[in-house]
């Protein structure tokens, strides 16, 4: 079946870049999403990129998409505390949205 | 605001007791599901719903039941609760768009379950 892989943390330090990485298996995706879970919420979709984009800039966030490679990343520029989350990377195809194991990001001061 | 609430954030139930874990959304949304979630594992789909009286399995439904009788409310039902069955169950929901939607799915908080 499909599967999406992502390094489980990731640790920055304040004001760095972060880029979280993830790599799918199902070339038919249409929207790819990244959700963010901070400590004891729920998941809330962060920004999403359509199939046919290569880039998706909104704000601190950069969304770049790989599609011959199955690739896609999420940088976030300047990072701070509240960017703690755990940060999930999400294909869609056709009828189904497949989440990976999610990237814990921690902040270091 | 949009809102997904499930009612109970933790639970500590024994090995073979029925457990009842129920959502509610206040967004009129057609969809919603069921997800577990553990460690490494990421989420994974029990079950979801298209409409009232209507389920669908997902990629885990062994052991679990599903309950909708009003377009608000979800309820997953675990006939007889295991060990492994121990994890974090998030809700979602989201409306009915076509294959052009963004499909956004809007999560309650979850309910942390502990089988003993």
């Amino acid at each position: 079946g499909e599967d999406v892989e992502q390094s489980l943390f990731l640790s920055v330090r304040e004001g760095d870049s972060s880029v979280i990485n993830c790599t799918y298996t199902d070339s038919s995706s249409t929207y790819l999403y990244w959700y963010k879970q901070e400590p004891g919420a729920g998941l809330q979709l962060l920004t999403y990129i359509f199939s046919n984009m290569d880039m998706k800039q909104d704000q601190r966030l950069t969304v770049l998409l790989n599609k011959k490679d199955k690739h896609l990343s999420l940088r976030i520029a300047d990072t701070q505390t509240g960017d703690s989350a755990i940060y999930f990377c999400a294909p869609r195809s056709a009828s189904k949205i497949i989440f990976g194991s999610g990237t814990r990001l921690s902040i270091r001061p | 605001d949009v809102k997904v609430t499930q009612s109970s954030r933790y639970l500590v139930k024994r090995t073979g007791e029925k457990v009842f874990l129920e959502c509610v959304q206040d967004m009129d949304h057609e969809n919603m599901f069921w997800y577990r979630q553990d460690p490494g594992l990421g989420l994974r789909l029990i079950y979801f719903s298209y409409d009232v009286k209507m389920k669908e399995k997902g990629d885990i439904p062994e052991g679990y039941s599903v309950s909708r009788e009003k377009k608000e409310r979800f309820s997953l039902i675990l006939e007889s609760a295991s060990t492994n069955q121990t994890s974090m169950y998030l809700c979602a929901s989201s409306t009915q768009e076509g294959l052009a939607g963004v499909w956004e799915l809007f999560f309650g908080e979850g309910s942390r379950l502990t089988v003993l």
